[in-house]
């Protein structure tokens, strides 16, 4: 199994949609999880962070299920500016500080 | 707070051209991580530093990448000689410490003709 895995999409909703977002993680140590965002020619940007079951910030909820090992975004209420690439980032155990970023998920929500 | 700030925002050279990339990290964060990132391959990590010591660079493709970081307010990333399969976005981040995630700078745009 990879350290992280995402499905790369193309996830193509209207705006107003719900759309959910599953990683899946290997190193069943890991404590801390982040989803990142990254806009086309843009550097990654930190989205939100997960340190229990979950967390929520406005339309954005992000879960974790540390029995399956995966971790969820969903995003209510679609906007045309969450149109971007949404990587898992999940810390490697051992100290230092290390994360491993997952390959994107593309989002593109269309009029 | 004026973030990461990596410096040139763009670099064209030509094959076998030294490349010297700049970093200052956020004052106050202990670890500094080096990222390449091409269509191809993704995100790739490179090498990091805690407290200013290299602590892993099994990500630097080969000898002819380096990083140095002489202080806790500067890294270096130098490829000599560069070749075009280095054309790349390179990012340079900085975190305050485990469990606080990284915050990156705007990138350099590499390429190498």
């Amino acid at each position: 199994r990879k350290e992280v895995e995402q499905d790369p999409g193309p996830f193509n909703v209207p705006e107003g949609a719900t759309v959910a977002f599953n990683c899946t993680y290997s190193n069943s140590a890991s404590q801390s999880f982040f989803w990142y965002r990254q806009d086309c020619r843009k550097e990654p940007k930190l989205l939100m962070s997960v340190y229990s079951s979950g967390n929520e910030d406005g339309r954005f909820t992000a879960q974790l299920n540390r029995a399956s090992q995966y971790i969820s975004l969903l995003i209510r209420d679609s906007k045309l500016s969450d149109s971007a690439t949404y990587l898992c980032v999940v810390p490697i155990s051992g100290g230092y500080n290390k994360l491993i970023f997952g390959a994107g998920t593309r989002l593109a929500v269309h009029p | 707070d004026a973030g990461v700030i990596q410096s040139p925002r763009h670099e064209v050279t030509e094959m076998g051209q030294e490349v010297t990339l700049r970093c200052k990290p956020i004052s106050g964060h202990n670890s500094l991580f080096w990222y390449r990132q091409t269509m191809m391959r993704g995100l790739e990590l490179l090498i990091y530093f805690n407290n200013n010591v290299p602590i892993d660079d099994s990500g630097m493709p080969e000898d002819r990448f380096s990083a140095k970081m002489p202080n806790a307010s500067f890294s270096t990333l130098k490829i000599q000689p560069s070749e075009p399969r280095d054309s790349a976005v390179y990012f340079c981040a900085s975190s305050l410490a485990v469990g606080y995630g990284y915050t990156f700078g705007s990138g350099t745009r590499l390429t190498v003709v």
